[in-house]
């Protein structure tokens, strides 16, 4: 199984920060990695694709960095939307795995 | 457009089979997409249950693969998933989703359903 870290937990930010998530693999996935944002009570919402690929309509404040086993997602300016629980997902075989969420809280 | 619909009972006793069914509208079911389940306990993070593709093949989770069967019934357009011998660790939000395969790779899911609770308790 390829297991997937994120890091921190929980992130305590204010409106207008940079905030940044990483994420590891515990083996190389190339750059099959996607990034989630998920809201109480939704389904997760796809945000970046193969690592740096924004999702359409997604906006460009979210931005994926990161191949092998090392990624980040990069919030360049936190909005009041933003806050929710982040999740990364690797694709690099049939068998997914997610990393454990990033809550991101107002500080 | 394409939706997909969750649906099966929201309380399961322990030690009985857990049945949910997905239904896809906009789409036929056939042609081509993978079709997976994905579960949420209540406060903690996503879980992949198993995915099954256009050529039926399926791939489980190693650690729900003894327990788990997913399969497609074309004639309903819908998927489902059964988890036999249920304990209260199985009480989560499931959600059903559906993607594309790329560059021979499952990539994630275009689409999903909105999930449903189903609660494992005597």
């Amino acid at each position: 199984d390829i297991q997937m870290t994120q890091s921190p937990s929980t992130l305590s930010a204010s409106v207008g920060d940079r905030v940044t998530i990483t994420c590891r693999a515990s083996q190389s996935i190339s750059s099959w990695l996607a990034w989630y944002q998920q809201k109480p009570g939704k389904a997760p919402k796809l945000l970046i694709y193969k690592a740096s690929s924004l999702e359409s309509g997604v906006p460009s404040r979210f931005s994926g960095s990161g191949s092998g086993t090392e990624f980040t997602l990069t919030i360049s300016s936190l909005q009041p939307d933003d806050f929710a629980t982040y999740y990364c997902q690797q694709y690099n075989s049939y068998w997914w795995t997610f990393g454990q969420g990033t809550k991101v809280e107002i500080k | 457009q394409v939706q997909l619909q969750e649906s099966g009972p929201g309380l399961v006793k322990p030690s009985e089979t857990l049945s949910l069914t997905c239904a896809v509208s906009g789409y036929s079911i056939s042609s081509g997409y993978y079709w997976g389940w994905i579960r949420q306990p209540p406060g903690k993070g996503l879980e992949w249950i198993g995915s099954i593709y256009h050529s039926g093949s399926t791939y489980y989770n190693p650690s729900l693969k003894s327990r788990v069967t997913i399969s497609v019934d074309t004639s309903k357009n819908q998927f489902s998933l059964k988890l036999s011998s249920v304990t209260a660790a199985d009480t989560a939000v499931y959600y059903c989703a559906g993607g594309l395969v790329q560059l021979w790779l499952p990539w994630p899911p275009d689409y999903w359903g909105q999930g449903t609770l189903v609660t494992v308790s005597s």
